[in-house]
């Protein structure tokens, strides 16, 4: 693969702010998205990055350097209905076709 | 959301037997994906469509083959069902393969072969 690295899973409390990493190979980068998925259901879109900086958008921001391989998923102001799965995809130059996915960072949030 | 549509949701099947999973979609994009999604590994690509007739191998095509003929259909056929087969397989969309544009995913069909 092309080393998409995610924690498997985090626990955090309502109302407080979460961090969800994502590594992956530097060599031909072209993008990196956000999903968030529940249980049982299709992943939804939640954020693109393809320069250094943070991308905000409402309770949620990805951050991205690029030189570092590096992005995270902030969320802000935690609520229960945001325990999920949260997938980190990559594009990269070689292959515009294909988004290559980490195995995703289960999010459980407790009151 | 964006139109996709994937049927059937839910299939429980023998090994040894085919299986054909389809992917409607009325956005009229160009790009098609077929995806399995197991615990442990994430989505991982099966083959994907870039227009009619025109199809390419994913990470994990071995077992698979797919056909769209024409632009709001995607199928995956598994020829000869094996147990490691068994998985939550998504249909995804794309308008375009700039940089910005993300998949869209269908509500996946879960597929049991005993």
């Amino acid at each position: 693969g092309q080393n998409i690295d995610q924690p498997t899973e985090m626990t955090a409390t309502e109302g407080a702010i979460v961090q969800i990493n994502c590594t992956y190979q530097t060599s031909g980068f072209n993008g990196l998205f956000w999903y968030q998925q529940h249980a049982g259901e299709a992943p939804t879109f939640l954020s693109y990055n393809v320069l250094d900086g943070l991308e905000e958008k409402g309770r949620f921001s990805s951050f991205l350097s690029r030189s570092k391989g590096y992005s995270y998923l902030l969320l802000k102001e935690l609520q229960m209905k945001d325990s999920a799965s949260y997938l980190c995809a990559v594009r990269f130059q070689y292959n515009f076709n294909k988004f290559y996915f980490g195995s995703g960072t289960k999010l459980n949030v407790k009151p | 959301d964006a139109g996709i549509t994937q049927s059937p949701r839910h299939k429980v099947t023998e090994t040894g037997t085919p299986v054909t999973l389809r992917c409607h979609q009325t956005e009229n994009h160009r790009y098609m994906y077929w995806y399995r999604q197991d615990p442990g590994h994430g989505l991982r690509l099966i083959h994907y469509s870039y227009g009619v007739k025109d199809t390419d191998k994913g990470e994990v095509s071995d077992g698979y083959s797919v056909s769209r003929s024409k632009t709001e259909d995607f199928l995956l056929t598994l020829e000869s069902a094996t147990s490691s087969q068994t998985s939550v397989y998504f249909c995804a969309i794309s308008e375009s393969i700039l940089s910005n544009q993300p998949q869209h995913f269908g509500d996946g069909t879960r597929l049991s072969i005993l």
